[in-house]
């Protein structure tokens, strides 16, 4: 049973380029969340996809934005990339039916 | 007002002893607890859930809510230096969908 994977697990991009992160979905799950997680800070809600519609949306400007995909998998594009984007990006699937969020490796962005 | 605050510690326990983590949480309907585990440079792994006030026990790790107080925590018995990590405290609350909210975490080191 595959858990949550993304892709790339590292990157680095230059101040204002866009940079697009993956991931796929626990098998059976249908929701996908993302997450910023600074260092040395907890995880910050960014949005969650559900039936390929944004749900909900946390405290983060419009140059985040996603993409939920019919087989479940999930995009996450920033455009106009600032120093402070620079961050561990996870990304969390779960069921509509459940609180229960489990989490991928992450994707570690650094941006010069 | 943050909605979830940890001690950040570091907390520091010998090997075998008992290590106590706790959380609180904002005044506002909260409906679900997780605890949460990340070692350096890796994504959060789900130890435990907790939905109604008392205490809940899976192995080593018991879970204690109490609502009345805003207050849930995690004890670890007979730590070991495998558990040296930082403790995730996450919420879930009523009126924002499946929304967590983190902690910024506690850092836990086991002293052989």
């Amino acid at each position: 049973d595959a858990g949550v994977t993304q892709s790339p697990t590292h990157l680095i991009k230059t101040r204002g380029q866009q940079v697009t992160l993956r991931c796929s979905p626990k098998s059976g799950h249908d929701t996908v969340s993302w997450y910023q997680q600074a260092l040395g800070q907890g995880p910050q809600f960014i949005f969650q996809y559900y039936e390929e519609e944004e749900r909900q949306r946390g405290n983060f400007p419009d140059r985040f934005s996603g993409h939920q995909f019919p087989n479940y998998s999930s995009e996450l594009n920033v455009n106009a990339l600032l120093l402070g984007d620079s961050a561990l990006y996870l990304c969390a699937s779960s069921l509509a039916t459940s609180y229960t969020q489990y989490f991928g490796p992450g994707t570690r962005l650094t941006v010069l | 007002q943050k909605e979830v605050e940890q001690n950040s510690g570091p907390l520091s326990v010998p090997e075998g002893a008992i290590a106590s983590l706790n959380c609180t949480y904002s005044d506002r309907v909260s409906q679900s607890f997780f605890w949460y585990r990340q070692y350096s440079g890796k994504s959060p792994e789900l130890i435990m859930s907790i939905y109604s006030n008392g205490d809940k026990e899976d192995g080593r790790f018991t879970a204690q809510l109490n609502k009345a107080s805003q207050y849930v925590s995690l004890l670890i018995r007979d730590s070991q230096p495998s558990d040296s990590a930082t403790y995730l405290c996450a919420v879930n609350i009523a009126d924002t969908g499946n929304q967590f909210y983190f902690g910024t975490g506690t850092s836990l080191t086991v002293i052989p």
